[in-house]
């Protein structure tokens, strides 16, 4: 089957650095993709890695393994504005992501 | 320059109606895209179209169809509605020849079924 799994939640601290991980499955692979979605917001765009390596982007940088199907969002320097859920997404096909269930990040003063 | 734009905001039908939801892309943007979010959950892929063709389709029944205009702008139709129909409702638009990239999404119409 085809599924991606990323924790539920994760609490930090501002300041304190956050990862997430994600794991996936699929038939095909186009790509690992990472949106934030405030409460009741629209998802916006935070990284793409179609190649293994990391990918850096300003305080947060993202990581794939193809090889293992695994990737993570590295969170740096929180910031109370980053409490938001955060996913992980996968393309199986061209045009199609498949997204994680979420992991809402709590960030506390 | 606006953003992905979503109408209407909020929705209220009752089971075996149908809803009408409406999107206009980024302008340049040729490809629009529909994912369904329950409540508390993640973003279920419903359609992809491109240049006013479907390209993609998500697992949802035919009652979940769309089209997209010649302004590229879409709507997407929901027919005989059933109470877990009830969910936030994304459009997303992309460059043309679509991508797996980078989305950029509306705010959602929040579809309750009653």
């Amino acid at each position: 089957g085809q599924s991606l799994e990323q924790p539920s939640e994760v609490t930090a601290v501002e300041g304190a650095i956050v990862q997430i991980n994600c794991t996936y499955q699929t038939s095909g692979f186009y790509g690992l993709s990472w949106y934030q979605q405030h409460d009741g917001g629209a998802p916006t765009f935070l990284s793409y890695n179609a190649l293994d390596g990391l990918e850096e982007t300003g305080r947060f940088s993202s990581f794939l393994s193809r090889s293992d199907s695994y990737g993570y969002l590295l969170l740096q320097e929180l910031q109370m504005k980053d409490s938001a859920s955060y996913f992980c997404a996968v393309g199986p096909s061209w045009g199609k992501l498949q997204f994680g269930a979420g992991t809402q990040v709590v960030v506390t003063p | 320059e606006a953003g992905v734009t979503q109408s209407p905001t909020h929705l209220i039908k009752t089971r075996g109606q149908q809803a009408t939801l409406r999107c206009s892309p980024i302008s340049g943007h040729t490809s629009v895209y529909w994912y369904q979010q329950a409540l508390g959950l993640g973003l279920q892929f419903l359609l992809w179209y491109d240049e006013g063709e479907e390209r993609n389709r998500g697992n949802f029944p035919p009652r979940f169809s769309g089209r997209q205009f010649p302004n590229y702008s879409s709507e997407l139709n929901v027919n005989a509605l059933e109470l877990e129909d009830s969910a936030l409702y994304l459009c997303a638009s992309s460059l043309g020849g679509g991508t797996n990239e980078k989305l950029f999404f509306g705010s959602g119409t929040q579809l309750s079924v009653l």
